[in-house]
């Protein structure tokens, strides 16, 4: 089975600070692992993934995760937020040769102006 | 615009009639996929289709549900007998063979009343 840990519903960040968005998962063998972001009533963005090699991933609109392997996490990072972040975040993981994705229940993202 | 499409976007119904969704993929994605996200949670995996051939189905996918994708190219979901439990954003996503991520849809968000 895989599984996701969003751990916290909000994250409210001042604007022009660094943010960090956390997600842990579980799953058998090498994880897929990937972040989305939902606007209301939209589907979900792509916006990075990690599958092998650099533990650092540089992604969309300047988002970029750190996968660590020993602590089973990938947590969403930017160096520097806008207002235009604040949007819906979330994590999700399938495992090799698994077609299904399997999120996280989100973390609402609110950048303070 | 090449990304995924589904229609309609919004489905209002009475309780014990039947819906059908339509979801048009990414051009040449040989992969599809339907989730259901349902309000304060994260999309949960429904069906996936390889070209015609439905390959996978979730539990939650119970038998007033059905998914076709004839071609190998558009696909439907239809549910039968609607209840009000069935009320969700219904999401539907494509991958490239070579690719790894999910590209997502906008939804049909269905009401029953």
């Amino acid at each position: 089975a895989q599984s996701v840990a969003q751990p916290e519903d909000q994250v409210n960040v001042a604007e022009g600070n660094p943010l960090t968005v956390k997600c842990t998962y579980s799953v058998s063998g090498n994880p897929y692992l990937f972040w989305y972001v939902q606007y209301p009533n939209r589907g979900l963005q792509f916006l990075l993934k990690y599958i092998t090699g650099d533990n650092l991933v540089k992604g969309s609109y300047g988002f970029e995760a750190e996968f660590n392997k020993s602590q089973t996490s990938f947590h969403l990072k930017k160096p520097s937020a806008l207002v235009s972040d604040s949007a819906l975040y979330f994590c999700a993981v399938r495992g090799f040769g698994n077609e299904k994705l399997t999120f996280g229940t989100g973390t609402r993202l609110t950048i303070i102006p | 615009d090449t990304g995924v499409s589904q229609n309609p976007r919004h489905k209002i119904t009475k309780r014990g009639q039947n819906v059908t969704f339509r979801c048009d993929p990414i051009s040449e994605h040989n992969r599809l996929y339907w989730y259901r996200q349902t309000l304060g949670q994260g999309p949960e995996f429904l069906t996936y289709f390889q070209n015609e051939a439905q390959l996978e189905k979730s539990r939650l996918l119970s038998d007033r549900f059905s998914a076709e994708r004839p071609k190998g190219s558009f696909s439907t979901l239809e549910i039968q007998r609607t209840e009000q439990g069935d009320s969700a954003m219904y999401l539907c996503a494509s991958r490239a063979g070579v690719g790894n991520e999910q590209f997502f849809g906008p939804g049909t968000r269905l009401t029953v009343l």
